[in-house]
């Protein structure tokens, strides 16, 4: 039972071009969604986050989108550069009694210069 | 600079061999968890400590134990590995169970055989 989902597992985009990163979820009990980023051979790092009470978030060039009469969010990367190039997670904060956090299984994103 | 520590960085070890992986934050964080990432199946939590002699199991705590005997430290221990648990782990830690934001240890890669 997959709470948080990211369908694309992967994402190819030219350089100085928008990247979209997508993700679902199933849970209108989450309370705040997060995006992280993962380079080989490292642990992911934070990238942004949004609350629930939120529609944008917006640090950069990184801009997260959320719906949530569609239950989804996306990351908006623009411009793309090839130092983007990482896994991309999607995570979700639900408390209940404790926080806890759910993650999406990742899009790796490939920039091309 | 601040940073979560794992060693080692990669191990193979034999089914039933106890071992112990080591974490360490010098951030004066509060939280700490430890997670597993496979493929197709994200990262999901192990165990995670809201302070020190403070922890509690996550989604997928069978077959691990950990301790929080110092604030600093969360040790990973698997008392009798086996293949299943073959995996890429990671700590993290957050300066409070609420924090959003995560700070991930470079990862280690366990094989077991």
């Amino acid at each position: 039972d997959q709470q948080v989902k990211q369908n694309s597992p992967s994402l190819s985009v030219q350089e100085g071009r928008i990247s979209i990163l997508n993700c679902d979820y199933t849970n209108s009990m989450f309370d705040y969604f997060l995006w992280y980023k993962k380079y080989p051979a490292e642990g992911p790092t934070f990238l942004i986050s949004i609350s629930s009470i939120k529609d944008k978030n917006e640090d950069g060039r990184f801009t997260v989108f959320l719906n949530k009469s569609a239950k989804h969010l996306s990351l908006h990367i623009v411009p793309s550069q090839p130092g983007d190039s990482a896994v991309y997670f999607c995570a979700a904060r639900l408390y209940s009694g404790t926080y806890k956090y759910i993650f999406g299984t990742g899009t790796r994103l490939k920039v091309l210069a | 600079e601040a940073q979560v520590t794992q060693n080692p960085r990669y191990l193979i070890t034999v089914t039933g061999k106890k071992l112990t992986v080591t974490c360490s934050q010098n951030m004066n964080h509060e939280y700490m968890s430890w997670y597993r990432q496979d493929p197709g199946l994200g990262l999901r939590q192990i165990y995670y400590s809201m302070n020190v002699e403070v922890t509690d199991k996550g989604d997928v705590p069978e077959g691990y134990k950990v301790s929080r005997k110092e604030k600093r430290n969360f040790p990973l221990i698997l008392e009798s590995p086996s293949p299943n648990q073959t995996s890429l782990y990671f700590c993290a830690s957050s300066l409070k169970v609420s924090s959003t934001e995560a700070f991930f240890g470079q990862g280690t890669r366990l094989t077991v055989v």
